[in-house]
């Protein structure tokens, strides 16, 4: 069985600031995915970044890049230069048939 | 290109009811998931259909059915519902060929009273 453990219930950060979202995994199939999603208050979950368990490179898209450490199972987020429009609950979730973490929620402060 | 959608919006029901959630995949994906999110929560794995079959179910009881069509659209069926179903339920739509992230829907929140 797959398993996600976000252990931050909630992070505070400024604007302009970097911030890191930890997400640690377990799991004995091989090959997997992690992912990112974003829900704000509105309530849709928007998709952010993706890792294969074979990727060499850690994803980056934009802002958003995954620090990938496969042999600590962990692949935490990394929002660079944060912005108001951040806030939201992030969640850490596994391939396959998501397995979602319990989110963390970002606040980002003027 | 229309996204994900899903209707109702909101639904309110009495307990021991049942209740139909309907969801359509966004162009190009043949494959529908269903996630219950409590308040406070992630969101929790209900079941996945592909090629309007079954094809992965999460710890859910058998009061919660699902259906997928040929034009891959998919309801969500929760018979004599329970104070505790009040949540929100999303449904994702992928490809079904490979490790594609799932794009979500608005989700239908539904309250049990």
């Amino acid at each position: 069985a797959q398993k996600i453990t976000q252990t931050q219930p909630g992070m505070f950060v400024q604007e302009k600031e970097a911030v890191t979202l930890d997400c640690t995994y377990d799991t004995s199939d091989q090959s997997y995915g992690l992912f990112w999603y974003k829900q704000p208050s509105s309530g849709e979950m928007i998709f952010l970044i993706y890792q294969g368990s074979y990727d060499e490179q850690n994803a980056t898209e934009g802002r958003y890049s995954l620090n990938f450490q496969k042999a600590r199972k962990s692949a935490n987020l990394v929002i660079s230069a944060s912005q108001l429009g951040d806030s939201a609950m992030y969640f850490c979730a596994m391939m396959d048939a998501l397995n979602f973490g319990k989110g963390t929620s970002l606040l980002v402060t003027p | 290109d229309a996204g994900v959608t899903q209707s109702p919006t909101h639904l309110i029901k009495t307990r021991g009811q049942q209740v139909t959630l309907r969801c359509s995949p966004k162009s190009g994906h043949d494959t529908v998931s269903w996630y219950q999110q409590a308040l406070g929560q992630g969101p929790q794995f209900i079941f996945q259909y592909y090629e309007e079959e079954e094809r992965q179910r999460g710890n859910f009881p058998d009061r919660f059915s699902g259906h997928q069509f040929p034009n891959y659209s998919s309801e969500l069926n929760v018979n004599a519902l329970l104070l505790g179903d009040s949540a929100l339920y999303l449904c994702a739509s992928s490809r079904g060929d490979g490790p594609y992230e799932q794009y979500f829907g608005p989700g239908t929140r539904l309250t049990v009273t």
